[in-house]
């Protein structure tokens, strides 16, 4: 089975901490990645992609080493609004299409 | 544009019942498909379509059916409900490889 593997936490963090989540995954054959932001009882949505040489949106940036088959959210500056739960996701192709493994998620809580 | 619209938002139903969960999109994605998430699991796939008139089963097909009549439309039917199958449901599309929007999930509990 092809697995994505995350600490699903809870981290905990005051407002403007730094805070970086990880994520392993199984298949090297995965082609991309990506990392969705799911806020309580609502649908996962796309953060960001993450490239092999590291992209940056804002406050967060994004790793990934094939090598060694990790990926990494980093936040900084966190705010009481990136509560939420993290999803790791690798794409990958089996057959002719491409599917989505999604890891379980960390869940974040910023406090005041 | 609406994106993914999933009906309906809540179900409960009696086991061995059957039932159909709506989906749809306006974005003319090619690629739909069908998640389950259960608390400690994450999403795990039960059945995708990578066009019209063509379906596939994913991680957890059993119990579900789907059809592809149309680009905008991927139903999901419910055979003969079991308690198992309490979940919350969430549709997706996209264009291949690309992002996936996800529509505002079903929650169903089957007593």
């Amino acid at each position: 089975r092809k697995e994505v593997e995350q600490d699903p936490g809870p981290f905990n963090v005051p407002e403007g901490a730094t805070v970086a989540f990880n994520c392993t995954y199984s298949n090297s054959a995965s082609q991309s990645f990506f990392w969705y932001r799911q806020d309580c009882r609502k649908e996962p949505k796309l953060l960001m992609s993450v490239y092999s040489s590291g992209n940056e949106d804002g406050r967060f940036t994004a790793q990934l080493n094939r090598a060694s088959q990790y990926i990494s959210l980093l936040i900084r500056d966190s705010k009481l609004s990136d509560s939420a739960t993290y999803l790791c996701v690798a794409l990958y192709y089996g057959g002719s299409q491409g599917n989505l493994i999604f890891g379980k998620g960390t869940k974040l809580s910023v406090k005041p | 544009n609406a994106g993914v619209t999933q009906t309906p938002k809540f179900q409960v139903l009696k086991t061995g019942q059957s039932m159909t969960l709506q989906c749809a999109q306006d974005m003319n994605h090619e690629y739909m498909s069908w998640y389950r998430q259960d608390p400690g699991m994450g999403l795990r796939l039960i059945h995708y379509s990578v066009g019209a008139g063509i379906t596939d089963q994913g991680e957890v097909p059993n119990g579900y059916n789907v059809s592809r009549s149309t680009t905008e439309d991927f139903p999901l039917r419910l055979l003969s409900a079991a308690p198992s199958q309490t979940s919350v449901y969430f549709c997706a599309s996209s264009s291949f490889a690309n992002e996936q929007f996800f529509g505002p999930g079903t929650r169903l509990t089957v007593l």
